[in-house]
């Protein structure tokens, strides 16, 4: 039962324009999320987080937001550029008490010059 | 964030044999935790590792497959036993971060033949 999903496995987007990756989760008790990113042949970076009180976070370029009663949430990066293109991973941090993150299965992002 | 190294980076084992991954960080840490990717999956949670205690291990995982060690606050490994193919995943070590972020090693690629 794959908890946190990310049902697109791959996205292209030009240069310059706005990527949107998605997420959706199923457990509504959870309530802090995070977004990692992860090149070839590197472990998964941290991104940008967001807790369950707010619905929009902003980092640079990065901007995740959170939709609770959808529970869904997405990363909008703009504006794009090649570097970008990696294997981007949503997380949602389980409400079990314990530090375990519940991992989607990643969207392949790729920008073309 | 923390500097996290692995070893090995890539291994190719025979069945039955078993392999110990070592997980470097340059501060001292409480918790560091072992994930697993296998192909095309999301990152789960094998355990966690305090300093001085027994690993915690999540459903699915147990001790005799996937022994850890954490004698300091800078090393863990995680050995893999008795190996089959179904054992070839990405493993990575990971560390908490200020605000429940989660820092990762570049992770040990181990095929299984």
């Amino acid at each position: 039962d794959q908890q946190v999903k990310q049902n697109s496995p791959s996205l292209s987007v030009q240069e310059g324009r706005i990527s949107i990756l998605n997420c959706d989760y199923t457990n509504s008790m959870f309530d802090y999320f995070l977004w990692y990113k992860k090149y070839p042949a590197e472990g998964p970076t941290f991104l940008i987080s967001i807790s369950s009180i707010k619905d929009k976070n902003e980092d640079g370029r990065f901007t995740v937001f959170l939709n609770k009663s959808a529970k869904h949430l997405s990363l909008h990066i703009v504006p794009s550029q090649p570097g970008d293109s990696a294997v981007y991973f949503c997380a949602a941090l389980s409400p079990s008490g314990t530090y375990k993150y519940i991992f989607g299965t990643g969207t392949r992002l790729k920008v073309l010059a | 964030s923390a500097v996290i190294s692995q070893k090995p980076s890539r291994d190719i084992c025979q069945r039955g044999t078993s392999l110990t991954i070592q997980c470097q960080v340059d501060s001292q840490v409480t918790m560091m935790f072992w994930y697993r990717q296998q192909p095309g999956q999301s990152l789960t949670l094998i355990a966690t590792a305090n300093q001085g205690s027994e690993a915690t291990y999540e459903s699915g995982f147990v001790i005799d497959k996937f022994p850890i060690s954490r004698p300091n606050l800078t090393f863990s490994t995680l050995t893999v036993s008795n190996m089959s193919p179904e054992d070839s995943s990405i493993y990575l070590c990971s560390v908490e971060g200020t605000f429940g972020e989660q820092y990762f090693g570049p992770g040990t690629r181990l095929t299984v033949t």
